[in-house]
């Protein structure tokens, strides 16, 4: 398994401009989440979802949009890239046990500036 | 919402000694608390979790206590190593809601030789 993928690694954007960072997972998780870490702020929860189709918001999810189509990926969109948006975005999914969710397996992360 | 704190930001110690990193949270409906290590330029990795319903998990040289009245948790590093330099996060999270998590804001951890 290739586990949790992310791409791409960096992008640099203007303000103003949209992008997309991508997210995919080959271990048939239901859940998955985008967090977004700023230095000294840990990681913060921007979106999740518990399954194909359903989506909701976490702790951040000003300028932020995504769609659970399949099960095996998760996109990100930034609509309007502004300079509070440079961090480093990281990707995650879990799955559901008999004792309830279980650990959640993160992406490699995209560093994202914006100028 | 849930709050989580994390101390201390930065940890040096001799290789062979001890590090402990504490966290406290605010919900107390969070039952469950796992902690991440997070090496240069990757992704967090859990290293061990605990549950509202245990008090101490130990896997090998790493340990987590949990204090629900007090409401903080610990993670303890016994005979450290230089591969355990890294930045440690701690987090919280309630229910069925485990991918909902809180992180404290890391501790970065330097073992020196």
């Amino acid at each position: 398994n290739a586990g949790v993928t992310q791409t791409p690694k960096f992008q640099v954007l203007k303000t103003g401009q949209s992008m997309t960072l991508q997210c995919a997972q080959d271990m048939n998780h239901e859940y998955m989440s985008w967090y977004r870490q700023d230095p000294g702020m840990g990681l913060r929860l921007i979106h999740y979802s518990v399954g194909a189709g359903i989506t909701d918001q976490g702790e951040v999810p000003n300028g932020y949009n995504v769609s659970r189509s399949t099960t095996e990926d998760f996109p990100l969109r930034l609509l309007s890239a502004a300079p509070s948006q440079t961090s480093v975005y990281f990707c995650a999914s879990s799955y559901s046990g008999a004792r309830g969710l279980r650990e959640q397996y993160f992406g490699p992360g995209t560093r994202l500036t914006v100028t | 919402g849930e709050n989580v704190e994390q101390h201390p930001s930065t940890l040096s110690v001799q290789e062979g000694d001890s590090a402990v990193i504490k966290c406290t949270y605010s919900d107390s409906a969070s039952n469950y608390f796992p902690w991440y290590k997070q090496e240069l330029g990757k992704g967090p990795q859990l290293i061990i979790d605990i549950r509202s319903n245990v008090g101490e998990k130990k896997d090998q040289r790493i340990a987590v206590t949990l204090n629900k009245t007090a409401k903080h948790f610990s993670l303890h590093i016994t005979e450290t190593q230089p591969e355990d330099s890294a930045v440690y996060f701690c987090a919280a999270s309630r229910g069925a809601a485990g991918n909902k998590l809180t992180f404290g804001g890391g501790t970065r951890v330097l073992v020196k030789p």
